[in-house]
C-alpha cells in the first residue's frame, strides 16, 4: 500500500522560507505514471494548489505562488520537496503531499494518494 | 475567488438525492476532465470521481459525476449520515496552466 508522509517544521517566521518533504514508501517515486504534487488548506478554508513535479522533472507550479515556489525530487531517497519562500501570515495552512495519476492525461488533477497534512503556522 | 464555482453548501435528509454543481470556463471543464474530493472532518481528501464520471475502486455507486459545457456536477444518492463532508471539484485550466479547484461545498445531512 502507498504512503506518503510530510516532513518539516509546524511553525515559520515571517519572511523565512518554508522547507517540506514528502517521502513516498510502498511504491517507487521513479515512475512516468505518476506525477507528485502539493496542495494546502488554510484553516478552515478550501484547497489551493500549490504546483506538481513530473518524472522528467518539470514543474508546474500555481502562477498566484510560482515567484516564491520551488519543487523538486530526489529519486534516490524516494522524496520530493516544497520550498516556499517569504513566508507570511497567509501562507499559514496544512500542506498535504499527494501523487497523481497520469492515466490518459498527466495533466488532470487526479491526487489518488495523499499524505496526512502538515499544519504549518507563521508566526513570530 | 476560486476559478470553479461551488455552492458553500448542500443539505438532504437520510435516502435522499442531492446534487452539487462546479462551475467554471472554456479553458477548465469545457476542455478538461473534472476530479470530485470528497474530505471529512479533520482528513485528507479523498479522489470521489475521476474523468467526469468514473469511480476509484471502492467508493459506492451511490456517487455520481457528470460534466456538460462548463459545467460539471456530483450526484449523491440514497444520502446517508456519513456523506457529512466537504466535496470539491479539480480541473486543470489551460490559460492559467496549471490546476484549479473549486471552493469546496459542505454537504449536511439533516
Amino acid at each position: 500500500q502507498l504512503q506518503l508522509q510530510e516532513s518539516g517544521p509546524g511553525l515559520v517566521k515571517p519572511s523565512e522560507t518554508l522547507s517540506l518533504t514528502c517521502t513516498v514508501s510502498g511504491g517507487s517515486i521513479s515512475s512516468s505514471s505518476y506525477y507528485w504534487g502539493w496542495i494546502r488548506q488554510p484553516p478552515g478554508k478550501g484547497l489551493e494548489w500549490i504546483g506538481n513535479i513530473y518524472y522528467s522533472g518539470s514543474t508546474y507550479y500555481n502562477p498566484s505562488l510560482k515567484s516564491r515556489v520551488t519543487i523538486s525530487i530526489d529519486t534516490s531517497k524516494n522524496q520530493f520537496s516544497l520550498k516556499l519562500s517569504s513566508m507570511t501570515a497567509a501562507d499559514t495552512a496544512v500542506y498535504y503531499c499527494a501523487r497523481g495519476d497520469c492515466g490518459d492525461d498527466c495533466y488532470s488533477p487526479l491526487f489518488d494518494y495523499w499524505g496526512q497534512g502538515n499544519l504549518v503556522t507563521v508566526s513570530s | 475567488q476560486s476559478v470553479l464555482t461551488q455552492p458553500p453548501s448542500a443539505s438532504g435528509t437520510p435516502g435522499q438525492r442531492v446534487t452539487i454543481s462546479c462551475s467554471g470556463s472554456s479553458s477548465n471543464i469545457r476542455s478538461n476532465t473534472v476530479n470530485w474530493y470528497q474530505q471529512l472532518p479533520g482528513t485528507a481528501p479523498k479522489l470521489l470521481i475521476y474523468s467526469n464520471n468514473q469511480r476509484p475502486s471502492g467508493v459506492p455507486d451511490r456517487f455520481s459525476g457528470s460534466k456538460s459545457g462548463t459545467s460539471a456536477s456530483l450526484a449523491v444518492s440514497g444520502l446517508q449520515s456519513e456523506d457529512e463532508a466537504d466535496y470539491y471539484c479539480a480541473a486543470w485550466d489551460d490559460s492559467l496552466n496549471g490546476v484549479v479547484f473549486g471552493g469546496g461545498t459542505k454537504l449536511t445531512v439533516l
